[in-house]
């Protein structure tokens, strides 16, 4: 069964810290993986989006890394700032015909002055 | 570029009445997308069209819920008649097809958030 697992469930961290969030799948074959986030309220933007072949892609202070072998991915977020107060939705993509996106539950992250 | 847009943004019914939400996708974005968010999980897909045609409809619990895409443009996600389950955020998304079976970058609206009592 296609899933998609995100860890931790939430966080706190305190402003100016790092921290990273983890995203595992099953889904199989593989064609690309998005990380979005997602402010209180409002709709998930995208950060990111890595094919198979992409091992790591930045977007400012995010960094997401994927792992195709082990079917992981993380998200790093370096220097956090109050505005990082969100959900983080990792998503993955089939490969093939209709390539259905399946969605995790998300991390909701919470930073702390 | 305008985004996604979506009404209402809020909407309060009481179970068995019916609700009705609009999207507008982003110009020339062949492909939409409905999403039901419930507080704490993940969105899951209810239907998709690529222009006028449904792609998708799995997960779209057809005894009451419906969607249509007239014109290929704009659509509409109606309920009816409404449960206490229903209770969610409906969110439409578009995205440009890339070809090759590849999903495009999707683009949400900000949501329509439903209350059913």
């Amino acid at each position: 069964k296609n899933q998609v697992e995100q860890s931790p469930q939430s966080l706190i961290i305190l402003e100016g810290k790092n921290c990273t969030l983890q995203c595992n799948y099953t889904v199989s074959p593989f064609s690309n993986l998005r990380w979005y986030k997602q402010d209180t309220g409002r709709g998930p933007v995208s950060l990111t989006i890595m094919t198979f072949s992409e091992n790591t892609k930045s977007n400012g202070r995010y960094t997401a890394t994927l792992d195709a072998d082990t079917k992981q991915s993380s998200l790093h977020i370096t220097a956090s700032q109050l505005s990082d107060s969100a959900s983080y939705i990792c998503v993955v993509s089939g490969s093939g015909g209709y390539n259905k996106l399946i969605f995790g539950a998300g991390t909701r992250l919470a930073v702390h002055p | 570029e305008a985004g996604v847009a979506q009404s209402p943004r809020y909407k309060i019914i009481e179970k068995r009445q019916s609700v009705a939400f609009w999207c507008n996708p982003i110009s020339g974005h062949a492909t939409l997308y409905w999403y039901q968010q419930i507080l704490g999980q993940g969105p899951k897909l209810l239907i998709q069209f690529q222009n006028n045609g449904v792609v998708d409809d799995s997960q779209l619990p057809k005894d009451r819920f419906s969607a249509e895409r007239l014109k290929g443009v704009d659509s509409t996600l109606k309920i009816q008649p409404a449960k206490l389950e229903d209770s969610a955020v409906y969110l439409c998304a578009s995205s440009f097809p890339r070809g090759g079976g590849y999903t495009g970058e999707l683009f949400f609206g900000e949501g329509s958030r439903l209350t059913v009592l």
